[in-house]
């Protein structure tokens, strides 16, 4: 059974930088079927994608974040991590970790979702 | 980007209802549609993909239609588990993008 779960902060100060990693268990990272990927939703709002990995490294981000987007994957303890820079108020939301199934651009398998919270 | 927007955004039915939700996409997407049912405090699950195809475990009370910029969610016959917010998304193209929801809340 394909598992994700996030893990970091759940307070970050303006102006620094939000970390957050996707742990996977039940399937593989360095799998080539699949992509992995972060969606975020500021409470009581929508759902915005912010990028995707393949086992490879390489990367597509949402050109709205992708100044302070970095989205990196670690195949030896099958992870992947989410660093956004320079953060703000709007950057407070509930930030789920995904995998992207069959076609890479849909959101089969999600985390339970971790709330960050940007205020100093 | 592709703006996806839903209509309506919030919609009261009684159990046993059928409810439909349309989600029209700012230029053609062909099928690369995707729906998601999300209940409050969790994640999104999705629904359906290619507009039309159920993802497995989902009841077949829910279908999928359209191609190009128009499509449905239909949900044959509401039943309790089934009030929740629904989104749309396209996989068109980079960025993929959402609908903004749509509430299916108990009449």
């Amino acid at each position: 059974q394909l598992q994700l779960q996030e893990s970091g902060p759940g307070l970050v100060k303006p102006s620094e930088t939000l970390s957050l990693t996707c742990i996977v268990s039940g399937d593989s990272v360095s799998s080539s079927t699949y992509y992995w990927g972060w969606i975020r939703q500021p409470p009581g709002k929508g759902l915005e994608w912010i990028g995707s990995i393949y086992y490879t490294g390489s990367t597509s981000y949402n050109w709205s974040l992708k100044s302070r987007v970095t989205i990196s994957v670690d195949t030896s303890k099958n992870q992947f991590s989410l660093k956004l820079s320079s953060v703000t108020a709007a950057d407070t939301a509930v930030y789920y970790c995904a995998r992207l199934g069959t076609y890479g651009v849909y959101f089969d398998y999600w985390g339970q979702g971790s709330l960050v919270t940007v205020s100093s | 980007d592709i703006q996806m927007t839903q209509s309506p955004s919030s919609v009261s039915a009684s159990e046993g209802d059928r409810v439909t939700i349309t989600c029209r996409a700012s230029q053609d997407i062909s099928n690369w549609l995707a729906w998601y049912q999300q209940k409050p405090g969790n994640a999104p699950k999705l629904l359906m993909y290619g507009a039309s195809t159920l993802q497995s475990g989902v009841p077949s009370r829910f279908s999928g239609s359209g191609s190009g910029t128009d499509f449905t969610l239909s949900i044959s016959s509401l039943q309790p588990e089934d009030f929740a917010t629904y989104y749309c998304q396209q996989g068109k193209s980079f960025p993929l993008t959402f609908g903004g929801g749509t509430k299916v809340e108990i009449k």
